[in-house]
């Protein structure tokens, strides 16, 4: 079925470090990949999305291009703050009528100043 | 900025009582849906609802989970007999739009503890 893996985190940095969390994917159709972030004690937030191959989104610093040939999804960003520390979501769509997001296990980022 | 909300935020029962989880998704979306994520896992998909029925629903969603949107802005997720197992976060989610490109806007989670 489809599915989406996170690398295993926690992830740990230095703030101004470079930021990679690796995400691949398994999709029968043509999916939308999605990133979410969720900050301490708050819900999901939708960070960037792309819906078509070579697609790149973008917000807050952070990047991720949807590559169909390699099935990945990677966020990065080039320069961590202490703010950024939250679990991070990896998500896709296939299913046009409920369009259910199935997410990855999540990896956790920690940034010390 | 809208948003989703969600009440109670914590919600603690005995096994076997029926609960019922609340989100009042933003105004004017279309898509409705419950999530939920057990301690240490991932996030899973229970149901979607559109135009007053559920659109897709997942294997955990059995005959114990039932969804209403009673009124024009409320959308609740009924557990009908509670187990230890359906402890976990539960999160409200709404869309505006149809087909795959739209986000899902999610509401900060009940989180439900079952004794």
């Amino acid at each position: 079925g489809d599915s989406v893996t996170q690398m295993e985190g926690p992830v740990t940095l230095s703030e101004e470090a470079f930021l990679t969390i690796n995400c691949t994917y398994t999709a029968t159709g043509y999916p939308s990949l999605f990133w979410y972030v969720q900050y301490p004690g708050e819900g999901l937030q939708l960070l960037l999305k792309a819906t078509k191959a070579d697609d790149k989104g973008s917000n807050k610093g952070f990047e991720a291009t949807y590559r169909k040939e390699t099935t990945s999804f990677h966020l990065e960003k080039g320069s961590v703050q202490v703010s950024d520390s939250a679990v991070y979501f990896c998500a896709l769509t296939v299913n046009q009528a409920g369009t259910a997001l199935i997410f990855g296990k999540g990896t956790t980022l920690s940034v010390s100043s | 900025e809208p948003e989703v909300t969600q009440t109670p935020s914590h919600q603690v029962t005995q096994m076997g009582q029926e609960v019922i989880l609340r989100c009042v998704p933003i105004s004017n979306h279309l898509y409705f849906y419950w999530y939920r994520q057990i301690l240490g896992q991932k996030v899973e998909f229970l149901v979607s609802f559109y135009n007053n029925e559920i659109s897709e629903k997942s294997e955990i969603f059995d005959d114990q989970f039932s969804v209403e949107r009673p009124d024009g802005s409320n959308f609740t997720l009924k557990i009908r007999s509670t187990k230890l197992e359906d402890s976990a976060m539960y999160f409200c989610a709404s869309r505006e739009t149809s087909g795959t490109s739209g986000g899902q806007f999610f509401g900060p989670g009940t989180r439900l503890t079952v004794l």
